[in-house]
């Protein structure tokens, strides 16, 4: 069965540097999510998407926007990037009235020095 | 605010004997999910857990709420070294809801 795609799946960046990392959720799934995980710590929610509209917003600091595209794919863009931002950030997506499950992606290793 | 706790954070296991980690959450959640991490990669799904008194069991562990105590147990059957990872209770609010992680309880098989 096909599972969310993350891309890319490491990345380097060094201080106020601009990062964009993608998604491509499960096919026909209409939610996506974006989590953070720091080093040694769960997984924070970041913002979520549902039919292309942002549909819930969490801890997300301004230097970070995304959007989800007419296919469904989305972007997570990071400017002015800071050391604290290296964590894993994971993207998950679900179906509304299908399951409760989210699915998680394999994550994006960002990496700020 | 909805807020997630587990205990114990980390859990040292001998191979053979059973243990129990705890979930606990703050308000009224619709859902509750377990999942498990192995270190640097994805979340697995391990249960779903959808109303008050559901079970569900597969292999080794077992999982439970009881959305009256607002609580959830994982339990492990004959700890193995296989089952060494990170799991994570999380909760939700509502259909299409982010989720809210627990702080996560590291397992550590030993023979």
């Amino acid at each position: 069965a096909a599972g969310v795609i993350q891309s890319p799946r490491h990345l380097i960046k060094e201080k106020r540097e601009t990062a964009t990392l993608k998604c491509y959720p499960i096919p026909r799934h209409d939610t996506v999510y974006w989590y953070q995980q720091g080093p040694g710590q769960d997984p924070q929610f970041l913002i979520s998407f549902y039919e292309k509209m942002q549909s819930d917003k969490g801890s997300i600091p301004d230097r970070f926007s995304a959007q989800q595209f007419s296919d469904y794919h989305s972007e997570l863009n990071m400017s002015s990037l800071e050391l604290g931002d290296s964590a894993l950030y994971f993207c998950a997506s679900s179906k509304t009235g299908e399951s409760y499950e989210q699915y998680f992606g394999p994550g994006t290793r960002l990496t700020v020095t | 605010e909805l807020k997630v706790e587990q205990n114990p954070l980390f859990l040292s296991m001998q191979e053979g004997k059973n243990y129990t980690i705890y979930c606990n959450y703050s308000t009224t959640s619709d859902r509750l999910y377990w999942y498990r991490q192995d270190p640097g990669k994805s979340l697995e799904s391990l249960f779903v857990l959808l109303s008050n008194g559901a079970v569900k069991q597969e292999g080794r562990l077992m999982a439970s709420l009881d959305t009256k105590a607002r609580l959830s147990t994982l339990h492990i059957t004959a700890a193995v070294h296989d089952l060494s990872a990170t799991y994570f209770c999380a909760a939700d609010t509502g259909t299409a809801s982010k989720l809210t992680f627990g702080t996560g309880t590291r397992l550590q098989v030993t023979l």
